[in-house]
């Protein structure tokens, strides 16, 4: 089945700095790559997706590459700002399980 | 649009003990997934449904875990009894259609197990 690995599992940057977290995953009919933030006891919240037949994404400061033949997508987050400390969570959709299946997180946190 | 409502959103209980958790949808999304959310892990799927249709529910411990969703709105996830390594954040989320659709998840029932 699918599997998908996160890393970093923390980073710290300073306020301004640029962030990037990088996911792999292993079945190659995955096709929705969908990324989640989550903050301190609350709903992990969709903050950008991509989908297979579309290499790069962008939403203000947010964006998300997808290598479909390295079976990897990054999420990079330009001018960091400390209300983007929370764990974000990359996912992989479709494959032979046909369901989400998420990494385990990585906590940025955002020093002013 | 209202969101995904979930309740309770805290439940502390004793092992051996049974506990039920409720979801309602997004009005109009057929897709309802129930997640179960290990402090440190990311959400791992319990079981999805398509309208009143089970989906997937290949990784609900079935000998303690239930789930029905009878008139294809809202949901119940139950535990009985409960373990200790139950105690996780349980969280509902629903799309659209089910496939590739962005799923959007309720507040989540944060659950202790004694």
């Amino acid at each position: 089945g699918e599997n998908v690995e996160q890393h970093p599992s923390t980073l710290s940057v300073q306020e301004g700095d640029s962030a990037v977290i990088k996911c792999t995953y292993s079945d190659s009919a995955s096709n929705y790559f969908p990324w989640y933030k989550q903050e301190l006891g609350k709903r992990p919240q969709l903050i950008i997706d991509i989908r297979s037949n579309v290499g790069e994404k962008k939403d203000q400061r947010i964006a998300v590459t997808l290598n479909k033949t390295a079976k990897h997508f990054s999420l990079h987050i330009t001018e960091t700002q400390p209300e983007d400390s929370a764990v974000y969570f990359c996912a992989a959709y479709g494959g032979s399980q046909g369901n989400l299946i998420f990494g385990k997180g990585t906590k940025l946190s955002v020093k002013p | 649009e209202a969101g995904v409502a979930q309740s309770p959103r805290y439940k502390i209980i004793e092992k051996r003990q049974s506990v039920a958790f409720w979801c309602n949808p997004i009005s109009g999304h057929a897709t309802l997934y129930w997640y179960q959310q290990i402090l440190g892990q990311g959400p791992k799927l319990l079981i999805q449904f398509q309208n009143n249709g089970v989906v997937d529910d290949s990784q609900l411990p079935k000998d303690r875990f239930s789930a029905e969703r009878l008139k294809g709105v809202d949901s119940t996830l139950k535990i009985q009894p409960a373990k200790l390594e139950d105690s996780a954040m349980y969280l509902c989320a629903s799309s659209k259609q089910g496939l590739g659709e962005k799923l959007f998840f309720g507040s989540g029932t944060q659950l202790s197990v004694l």
